[in-house]
């Protein structure tokens, strides 16, 4: 049971680079979402999903985009990285028959 | 504004030492409440579900309570394992949007 995976793990980018993150699921879940979390702040929405075709802005959807091509992936992309950017990041997803969302290991990203 | 505000930000224990966690939210549409476990470097694990007021659930030396307007998380007779970070959330659906919204999280540590 894979569940819900990050790709990459771990990854440096210098500032003005680009990269797209990738969340894939295998539970056929509806709703997908993208968090960051950084030191004392918790976890905080970027973009959401509620099913293929369809993304929202979260909180703090500033210097992101994501796609939602199909049910089963979530992008997330970073067009232009900056060092503010620097930060773990989890994918989530819910489906409609669930009592709870499943989270992937995260990505650590450093924008230097 | 939407918003889930958990206290306290770090909370220190002896082993043995009962206590609680709270988690007060100010939000539209709550369709439930969410206590998750986060351990360092990882995602974050799911522990409980409460969908009204009044609502208790219980797993090994954790209880969780839900009231109209906060939720406690009560740790009994606490062990070293049972520190981490402990996250509370929302699933808010208002106005067709189903957001899933993060407090900041309780830091436990709990000595020997």
């Amino acid at each position: 049971n894979a569940g819900v995976t990050q790709t990459p793990k771990f990854r440096v980018l210098k500032t003005g680079q680009s990269m797209t993150l990738l969340c894939a699921q295998d539970m056929n879940h509806e709703y997908m979402y993208w968090y960051r979390q950084d030191p004392g702040m918790g976890l905080r929405l970027i973009h959401y999903s509620v099913g293929e075709g369809t993304t929202a802005k979260g909180e703090v959807p500033d210097g992101y985009n994501v796609s939602r091509l199909k049910k089963q992936n979530f992008l997330l992309g970073l067009e232009s990285a900056a060092p503010s950017q620097t930060s773990v990041y989890f994918c989530a997803s819910w489906g409609l028959l669930n009592t709870e969302a499943f989270f992937g290991q995260g990505t650590r990203l450093t924008v230097v | 504004e939407d918003q889930v505000t958990q206290s306290p930000e770090a909370l220190r224990l002896q082993e043995g030492e009962s206590s609680s966690l709270n988690c007060s939210y100010t939000v539209s549409g709550l369709r439930g409440l969410f206590w998750y476990r986060q351990d360092p470097g990882k995602g974050p694990e799911f522990l409980f579900t409460l969908y009204s007021a009044g609502e208790e659930k219980e797993k090994e030396r954790l209880k969780a309570t839900l009231t109209k307007k906060e939720s406690f998380l009560h740790i009994t007779a606490p062990k070293p394992e049972d520190s981490a970070t402990y996250l509370c959330a929302v699933h808010q659906a208002w106005d067709s949007s189903y957001k899933l919204i993060f407090g900041s999280g309780t830091r436990l540590l709990v000595r020997p």
